[in-house]
């Protein structure tokens, strides 16, 4: 089916450890861009890209590098995990930048940092 | 600052009742208004949209309103059923940026319908 996957689902680090969450879209969407969400709070924009090639930072940058090397695929990096990155990652993909179109999220991953 | 309030954070009601949620926004002027469905472990859902010049949009039993003058807007679920149990995403646009970093998420309110 087409739509967003992220990869893995859930996943245990402990601190100091890196990783890479996947996300993957094959609807040919311009735009990608990776969320957290925290009990309580909205969804945060962490970083996001208009195409391949470009990206840029959100509202929650620190601690995290992305890369979009093509269209499909917007991978997020935890360069040195830490307990206050426990929390759900979306990923979101849209046919344009601007507001004409809503998102496609992904299922979320579900990391934990111990 | 801009901000997405919304309420209640949570509310529980008997399958077949209506209920409304609340979303009220200090973002002015702004886009676009969109409400999202979340089920428990998945991503959100779009389920309505809604312009600064509208003022109602229906999609099924979720009928959303606007309010531009008071910044509130509402979400109506007629005859609940048990698969409306999930969150409830108020998210609103600031024009003039082409970036995500002007999208506002409300923190929610988690329905739970019971049988």
């Amino acid at each position: 089916n087409a739509g967003v996957t992220q990869t893995p689902k859930f996943q245990v680090l402990k601190t100091g450890q890196s990783m890479t969450l996947q996300c993957a879209q094959d609807m040919n969407h311009e735009y990608m861009s990776w969320y957290r969400q925290d009990p309580g709070m909205g969804l945060r924009l962490i970083h996001y890209s208009v195409g391949a090639g470009i990206t840029d930072q959100g509202e929650v940058p620190n601690g995290y590098n992305v890369s979009r090397s093509t269209t499909e695929d917007f991978p997020l990096r935890l360069l040195s995990a830490a307990p206050s990155q426990t929390s759900v990652y979306f990923c979101a993909s849209s046919p344009d930048r601007a507001e004409g179109y809503g998102y496609t999220f992904g299922s979320g991953t579900r990391l934990t940092v111990v | 600052k801009n901000q997405v309030e919304q309420s209640p954070q949570s509310l529980i009601i008997l399958e077949g009742k209506n209920c409304t949620l609340q979303c009220n926004y200090t973002v002015s002027p702004f886009s676009n208004l969109r409400w999202y469905k979340q089920d428990t472990g998945r991503g959100p859902v779009s389920l309505t949209i809604m312009t600064f010049s509208e003022n109602t949009k229906s999609n099924g039993r979720y009928t959303a309103t606007l309010d531009a003058d008071t910044k509130q807007s509402s979400l109506h679920i007629t005859a609940s059923q048990l698969s409306d149990s999930a969150s409830y995403i108020c998210v609103v646009k600031v024009p003039g940026y082409s970036s995500a970093s002007k999208i506002i998420f409300g923190s929610g309110t988690r329905l739970s319908i019971r049988p």
